[in-house]
Protein backbone atom coordinates (compact mmCIF):
# COMPACT_ATOMS: atom_id res chain seq x y z
CA UNK A 1 0.00 0.00 0.00
CA UNK A 2 0.69 3.57 -0.12
CA UNK A 3 3.23 4.89 2.27
CA UNK A 4 3.22 8.17 3.70
CA UNK A 5 3.88 11.30 1.25
CA UNK A 6 4.45 14.71 1.55
CA UNK A 7 4.01 17.76 -0.67
CA UNK A 8 6.07 19.76 -1.87
CA UNK A 9 9.56 17.84 -1.58
CA UNK A 10 11.76 21.30 -1.87
CA UNK A 11 10.49 24.78 -0.90
CA UNK A 12 12.54 27.82 -0.92
CA UNK A 13 11.20 30.86 0.45
CA UNK A 14 12.66 34.53 0.57
CA UNK A 15 12.72 35.31 4.49
CA UNK A 16 9.73 36.95 5.57
CA UNK A 17 7.37 34.21 3.48
CA UNK A 18 4.80 31.90 4.93
CA UNK A 19 5.10 28.17 4.05
CA UNK A 20 2.84 25.23 4.44
CA UNK A 21 4.09 22.04 4.22
CA UNK A 22 1.54 18.91 3.59
CA UNK A 23 1.72 15.71 5.00
CA UNK A 24 -0.45 12.71 3.82
CA UNK A 25 -0.38 9.35 6.44
CA UNK A 26 -0.94 6.26 5.65
CA UNK A 27 -4.97 5.74 5.78
CA UNK A 28 -6.35 4.26 8.76
CA UNK A 29 -3.18 5.59 10.87
CA UNK A 30 -4.21 7.07 13.93
CA UNK A 31 -1.55 8.80 15.12
CA UNK A 32 0.60 11.68 13.05
CA UNK A 33 3.80 13.29 13.98
CA UNK A 34 6.03 15.96 12.78
CA UNK A 35 9.84 16.28 13.12
CA UNK A 36 12.97 18.63 12.12
CA UNK A 37 15.86 17.77 11.03
CA UNK A 38 17.93 20.30 10.69
CA UNK A 39 21.57 19.51 8.43
CA UNK A 40 23.26 16.86 10.05
CA UNK A 41 21.15 16.52 12.98
CA UNK A 42 18.65 13.74 13.63
CA UNK A 43 14.97 14.41 13.62
CA UNK A 44 13.82 16.57 16.46
CA UNK A 45 10.11 16.30 17.88
CA UNK A 46 8.16 19.35 16.64
CA UNK A 47 4.48 17.95 17.56
CA UNK A 48 2.15 14.81 17.87
CA UNK A 49 -1.84 14.42 16.64
CA UNK A 50 -4.17 11.43 17.92
CA UNK A 51 -6.76 11.69 15.18
CA UNK A 52 -7.71 15.46 14.77
CA UNK A 53 -6.61 16.40 18.25
CA UNK A 54 -2.92 17.84 18.83
CA UNK A 55 -2.15 16.63 22.21
CA UNK A 56 1.71 18.04 22.08
CA UNK A 57 3.07 20.91 20.55
CA UNK A 58 5.90 21.32 23.29
CA UNK A 59 8.75 20.81 20.41
CA UNK A 60 7.39 23.86 17.88
CA UNK A 61 10.51 26.43 18.21
CA UNK A 62 8.12 29.45 18.34
CA UNK A 63 4.67 30.52 17.56
CA UNK A 64 5.72 31.52 14.09
CA UNK A 65 5.23 27.36 13.80
CA UNK A 66 1.33 25.98 13.57
CA UNK A 67 0.19 22.55 12.57
CA UNK A 68 -3.40 21.22 11.99
CA UNK A 69 -5.57 17.77 11.06
CA UNK A 70 -8.91 18.87 10.94
CA UNK A 71 -9.80 15.59 9.74
CA UNK A 72 -8.01 13.52 11.76
CA UNK A 73 -6.17 12.46 8.14
CA UNK A 74 -3.73 15.20 6.06
CA UNK A 75 -2.27 17.31 8.25
CA UNK A 76 -0.46 20.91 7.33
CA UNK A 77 2.56 22.49 9.02
CA UNK A 78 2.54 26.24 8.34
CA UNK A 79 5.64 28.43 9.49
CA UNK A 80 4.41 32.43 9.35
CA UNK A 81 7.46 35.20 8.85
CA UNK A 82 10.10 31.83 7.83
CA UNK A 83 13.67 32.94 8.94
CA UNK A 84 16.66 31.63 7.95
CA UNK A 85 17.09 29.40 11.00
CA UNK A 86 13.77 27.40 10.07
CA UNK A 87 16.12 26.31 6.74
CA UNK A 88 15.48 22.12 7.34
CA UNK A 89 14.51 18.76 6.26
CA UNK A 90 10.54 18.68 7.88
CA UNK A 91 9.48 15.12 8.10
CA UNK A 92 6.32 13.64 9.02
CA UNK A 93 5.32 10.19 10.62
CA UNK A 94 2.31 8.23 10.96
CA UNK A 95 1.55 5.48 13.06
CA UNK A 96 -1.49 2.93 13.56
CA UNK A 97 -3.27 2.70 16.89
CA UNK A 98 -1.33 2.10 19.79
CA UNK A 99 -0.79 -1.80 20.73
CA UNK A 100 -1.84 -2.54 17.28
CA UNK A 101 1.81 -2.13 15.77
CA UNK A 102 3.72 0.73 18.10
CA UNK A 103 6.16 1.81 15.10
CA UNK A 104 6.35 5.15 13.28
CA UNK A 105 6.50 4.76 9.50
CA UNK A 106 8.03 8.17 7.90
CA UNK A 107 7.64 10.48 4.46
CA UNK A 108 10.04 11.16 2.42
CA UNK A 109 10.20 14.73 3.96
CA UNK A 110 9.82 18.21 2.63
CA UNK A 111 12.91 20.43 2.10
CA UNK A 112 13.02 23.96 3.19
CA UNK A 113 15.75 26.24 2.45
CA UNK A 114 14.67 30.41 3.58
CA UNK A 115 17.09 32.85 1.28
CA UNK B 1 14.20 12.96 29.39
CA UNK B 2 14.66 10.60 27.46
CA UNK B 3 17.94 10.93 25.43
CA UNK B 4 20.44 9.30 23.03
CA UNK B 5 24.08 9.36 22.02
CA UNK B 6 25.69 8.05 19.07
CA UNK B 7 29.38 8.21 19.80
CA UNK B 8 30.65 8.28 16.39
CA UNK B 9 30.04 10.55 13.38
CA UNK B 10 31.65 8.80 10.77
CA UNK B 11 32.29 5.48 10.44
CA UNK B 12 34.58 4.04 7.55
CA UNK B 13 34.65 0.09 6.75
CA UNK B 14 35.31 -2.27 4.05
CA UNK B 15 33.10 -3.89 1.98
CA UNK B 16 32.96 -7.17 3.39
CA UNK B 17 34.15 -6.48 7.01
CA UNK B 18 32.18 -6.20 9.81
CA UNK B 19 30.12 -3.33 11.56
CA UNK B 20 28.86 -2.33 14.90
CA UNK B 21 27.79 0.71 15.37
CA UNK B 22 27.51 2.16 18.85
CA UNK B 23 24.08 4.09 20.66
CA UNK B 24 23.44 4.36 24.40
CA UNK B 25 20.21 5.66 25.69
CA UNK B 26 19.05 7.11 28.80
CA UNK B 27 15.47 6.51 30.19
CA UNK B 28 13.92 5.94 33.43
CA UNK B 29 11.93 2.52 32.76
CA UNK B 30 12.01 -0.05 29.84
CA UNK B 31 12.37 2.27 26.36
CA UNK B 32 11.16 1.47 23.25
CA UNK B 33 14.56 1.40 21.19
CA UNK B 34 15.11 1.77 17.48
CA UNK B 35 17.61 1.60 14.58
CA UNK B 36 16.33 4.14 11.37
CA UNK B 37 18.18 4.27 8.06
CA UNK B 38 18.92 7.08 6.23
CA UNK B 39 20.01 7.77 2.39
CA UNK B 40 20.63 10.80 1.07
CA UNK B 41 16.90 12.76 -0.27
CA UNK B 42 15.54 9.78 1.09
CA UNK B 43 13.68 9.52 4.44
CA UNK B 44 13.80 7.24 7.15
CA UNK B 45 13.56 3.71 6.94
CA UNK B 46 13.10 1.27 9.69
CA UNK B 47 15.90 -1.30 10.21
CA UNK B 48 14.54 -2.78 13.48
CA UNK B 49 13.16 -1.99 16.76
CA UNK B 50 12.96 -3.42 20.34
CA UNK B 51 10.23 -3.50 22.88
CA UNK B 52 10.38 -6.49 25.21
CA UNK B 53 11.60 -9.76 25.06
CA UNK B 54 14.52 -11.20 23.25
CA UNK B 55 17.35 -8.77 23.96
CA UNK B 56 18.81 -9.61 20.17
CA UNK B 57 16.89 -8.70 17.93
CA UNK B 58 16.79 -9.52 14.45
CA UNK B 59 16.21 -6.64 11.56
CA UNK B 60 15.77 -6.45 7.64
CA UNK B 61 19.23 -5.76 5.42
CA UNK B 62 20.82 -9.04 7.53
CA UNK B 63 21.25 -6.36 10.58
CA UNK B 64 21.18 -7.10 14.09
CA UNK B 65 20.99 -5.26 17.51
CA UNK B 66 21.66 -6.03 21.03
CA UNK B 67 19.52 -4.53 23.76
CA UNK B 68 22.36 -4.52 27.37
CA UNK B 69 20.21 -3.06 29.73
CA UNK B 70 23.03 -2.63 32.00
CA UNK B 71 25.16 -0.95 29.55
CA UNK B 72 22.20 1.46 28.18
CA UNK B 73 23.19 0.15 25.20
CA UNK B 74 21.51 -0.65 21.61
CA UNK B 75 24.28 -1.60 18.97
CA UNK B 76 23.91 -2.28 15.59
CA UNK B 77 25.69 -5.06 14.02
CA UNK B 78 26.21 -6.49 10.44
CA UNK B 79 28.19 -9.58 9.84
CA UNK B 80 29.77 -8.20 6.14
CA UNK B 81 28.32 -5.04 4.75
CA UNK B 82 27.87 -3.95 1.39
CA UNK B 83 28.25 -1.06 -0.34
CA UNK B 84 24.71 -0.18 -0.48
CA UNK B 85 24.61 0.10 3.12
CA UNK B 86 26.55 3.26 3.28
CA UNK B 87 24.28 5.80 4.59
CA UNK B 88 22.97 7.52 7.78
CA UNK B 89 21.80 5.16 10.67
CA UNK B 90 20.04 6.78 13.66
CA UNK B 91 19.30 4.90 17.08
CA UNK B 92 16.02 5.98 18.87
CA UNK B 93 14.42 6.01 21.57
CA UNK B 94 10.31 6.16 22.36
CA UNK B 95 8.58 6.22 25.68
CA UNK B 96 6.37 2.90 26.04
CA UNK B 97 4.00 4.18 28.10
CA UNK B 98 1.91 6.86 26.47
CA UNK B 99 2.57 7.88 22.77
CA UNK B 100 5.45 7.26 20.76
CA UNK B 101 7.86 10.66 21.21
CA UNK B 102 10.60 9.55 20.08
CA UNK B 103 14.24 11.15 20.54
CA UNK B 104 16.69 10.21 17.69
CA UNK B 105 20.09 10.43 17.98
CA UNK B 106 22.46 12.17 16.14
CA UNK B 107 23.33 9.76 13.88
CA UNK B 108 26.49 8.00 12.46
CA UNK B 109 27.35 8.62 8.55
CA UNK B 110 28.66 4.80 7.47
CA UNK B 111 31.04 4.99 4.66
CA UNK B 112 32.14 1.40 2.89
CA UNK B 113 35.12 1.16 0.86
CA UNK B 114 35.95 -1.68 -2.23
Amino acid sequence: GAGVSQSPRYKVAKRGQDVALRCDPISGHVSLFWYQQALGQGPEFLTYFQNEAQLDKSGLPSDRFFAERPEGSVSTLKIQRTQQEDSAVYLCASSPPRGKEDTQYFGPGTRLTVL
Amino acid sequence: AQSVTQPDIHITVSEGASLELRCNYSYGATPYLFWYVQSPGQGLQLLLKYFSGDTLVQGIKGFEAEFKRSQSSFNLRKPSVHWSDAAEYFCAVASSGGYQKVTFGTGTKLQVIP
